[in-house]
C-alpha cells in the first residue's frame, strides 16, 4: 500500500514556464514533507521541506504548498530551467512512519525542461 | 565539508553470496539511514543507525543487517543474495531528526 503517491511519472515543461509537481499522501499522521531531486548516477539532493504547521514554504525559485485537508502537496519551480531536468521525489515522515528520520518516498516524477 | 560517500559504486554478485556496502557520513552527522531503490521506484527505508545502535527498521528481512562505527560511518550487509536484491543502495546521513543528505549510492546487480 503506497502511502506517498506521485501519480505523474513524467512532466515536460518549456524553459521559463512554471513546473508543478504533485504528491498525495494517505496518512494524516505524516507531519513533515520533503522534496528531493535526483540526477542520473547521483544520490537524491535535498531541495525544500515543509512542516504540517505551515501551508507554504519558499526558497528562491522553489515553493512547496501543503493542503492538509486534501492530503496533497505540490512543488512549484518558477522559472523552469534546463538544469532542473531530473527526477523529483516527494517524501513524508512523522511519528507514524517510525520517526522523523524514516522517510517514505513516492515513486518520483521525471521533469524535462526543454528550450 | 565532505559530503556523504559510498563504496563501491558498482558491484556484481551471484545469488546466494554475501555483500558489504560502506558509507561515510557527512562531517558533524551522527545518524545514518540506508535505503533500497529498485528500478522505477522511490527509495525504501531499510534501517537507521544512531550512535552505533539500530534506531528503526523497515520491512526488510533479517538477512539485511548493518553496523555503525564510532566515527559514524556505516556498513550494510546482505546475506544470501536474491535476484530481487538488485537495486541502488543509498546511504543518507543527518543529525538526529534533521534533514537527510544522500550519498551517490551503490548499484548492486545480482545474477
Amino acid at each position: 500500500d503506497q502511502q506517498v503517491k506521485q501519480n505523474s511519472p513524467s512532466l515536460s515543461v518549456q524553459e521559463g514556464r512554471i513546473s508543478i509537481l504533485n504528491c498525495d499522501y494517505t496518512n494524516s499522521m505524516f507531519d513533515y514533507f520533503l522534496w528531493y531531486k535526483k540526477y542520473p548516477a547521483e544520490g537524491p539532493t535535498f531541495l525544500i521541506s515543509i512542516s504540517s504547521i505551515k501551508d507554504k514554504n519558499e526558497d528562491g525559485r522553489f515553493t512547496v504548498f501543503l493542503n492538509k485537508s486534501a492530503k496533497h502537496l505540490s512543488l512549484h519551480i518558477v522559472p523552469s530551467q534546463p538544469g532542473d531536468s531530473a527526477v523529483y521525489f516527494c517524501a513524508a515522515s512523522g511519528s507514524i512512519s517510525g520517526g522523523y528520520n524514516k522517510l517514505i518516498f513516492g515513486a518520483g516524477t521525471r521533469l524535462a525542461v526543454h528550450p | 565539508e565532505t559530503g556523504v560517500t559510498q563504496s563501491p559504486t558498482h558491484l556484481i554478485k551471484t545469488r546466494g553470496q554475501q555483500v558489504t556496502l560502506r558509507c561515510s557520513s557527512q562531517s558533524g552527522h551522527n545518524t545514518v539511514s540506508w535505503y533500497q531503490q529498485a528500478l522505477g521506484q522511490g527509495p525504501q527505508f531499510i534501517f537507521q543507525y544512531y550512535r552505533e545502535e539500530e534506531n528503526g527498521r523497515g520491512n526488510f528481512p533479517p538477512r539485511f543487517s548493518g553496523l555503525q562505527f564510532p566515527n559514524y560511518s556505516s556498513e550494510l550487509n546482505v546475506n544470501a543474495l536474491e535476484l530481487d536484491d538488485s537495486a541502488l543502495y543509498l546511504c543518507a546521513s543527518s543529525r538526529q531528526q534533521e534533514t537527510q543528505y544522500f550519498g551517490p549510492g551503490t548499484r548492486l546487480l545480482v545474477l
